[in-house]
């Protein structure tokens, strides 16, 4: 079973459409939390860290519920430009001052006109 | 401007001819990594640095060396490459990884194709 689970889609949605992704996380160590979006042939950037209390940034939303170990990220009225794999990323303490930080494959999300 | 930069961007080689892919940040940075990222595996991390001369193995170590003989730079190595090494190799670098507040900066990617 991998580490990171995501579902790879692809999310195909039109323009101005709610969609929710979903990662699914297996090591209870894991502490930290983040969203990455990857543009075809880019490198992956920060999108937004997840708070266990929730967090939103504009449309985006991100939330993680460390009792089921899973963490969604909610895009609303989404745009053209959010047209990219979003990639779920965990942070995993291994000893005192290490961590290992692992990425889920990605969704892939399509917004059409 | 803050960045990791990579280089060669895109390189064809042959299998056993020994490379070197060079890694540099300019944010002072602590943590580096490098990754790979295969169609349907994501991205994989092949070593990580915690500082100078700390270096430890990541998911995918076999086949690749590194060194981390400065804080800026952290070259991956392949020795003996052979065509299962073809892949999109990331350089990453952090101040704090494992911190809500963290974000990773990656490179731009080196295209490696080994025939």
């Amino acid at each position: 079973r991998k580490e990171v689970e995501q579902d790879p889609g692809p999310f195909n949605v039109p323009e101005g459409a709610t969609v929710a992704f979903n990662c699914t996380y297996s090591n209870s160590a894991s502490q930290s939390f983040f969203w990455y979006r990857q543009d075809c042939r880019k490198e992956p950037k920060l999108l937004m860290s997840v708070y266990s209390s929730g967090n939103e940034d504009g449309r985006f939303t991100a939330q993680l519920n460390r009792a089921s170990q899973y963490i969604s990220l909610l895009i609303r009225d989404s745009k053209l430009s959010d047209s990219a794999t979003y990639l779920c990323v965990v942070n995993i303490v291994k000893y005192s001052s290490a961590s290992k930080i692992i990425f889920g494959s990605g969704t892939r999300l399509s917004i059409r006109p | 401007e803050a960045q990791v930069t990579q280089n060669p961007r895109y390189l064809i080689t042959v299998t056993g001819k020994k490379l070197t892919v060079t890694c540099s940040q300019n944010m002072n940075h602590e943590y580096m990594s490098w990754y790979r990222q295969d169609p349907g595996l994501g991205l994989r991390q092949i070593y990580y640095s915690m500082n100078v001369e700390v270096t430890d193995k990541g998911d995918v170590p076999e086949g690749y060396k590194v060194s981390r003989k400065e804080k800026r730079n952290f070259p991956l190595i392949l020795e003996s490459p052979s065509p299962n090494q073809t892949s999109l190799y990331f350089c990453a670098s952090s101040q704090q990884p494992g911190r809500h507040t963290d974000t990773q900066y990656f490179g731009p990617g080196t295209r490696l194709t080994v025939l």
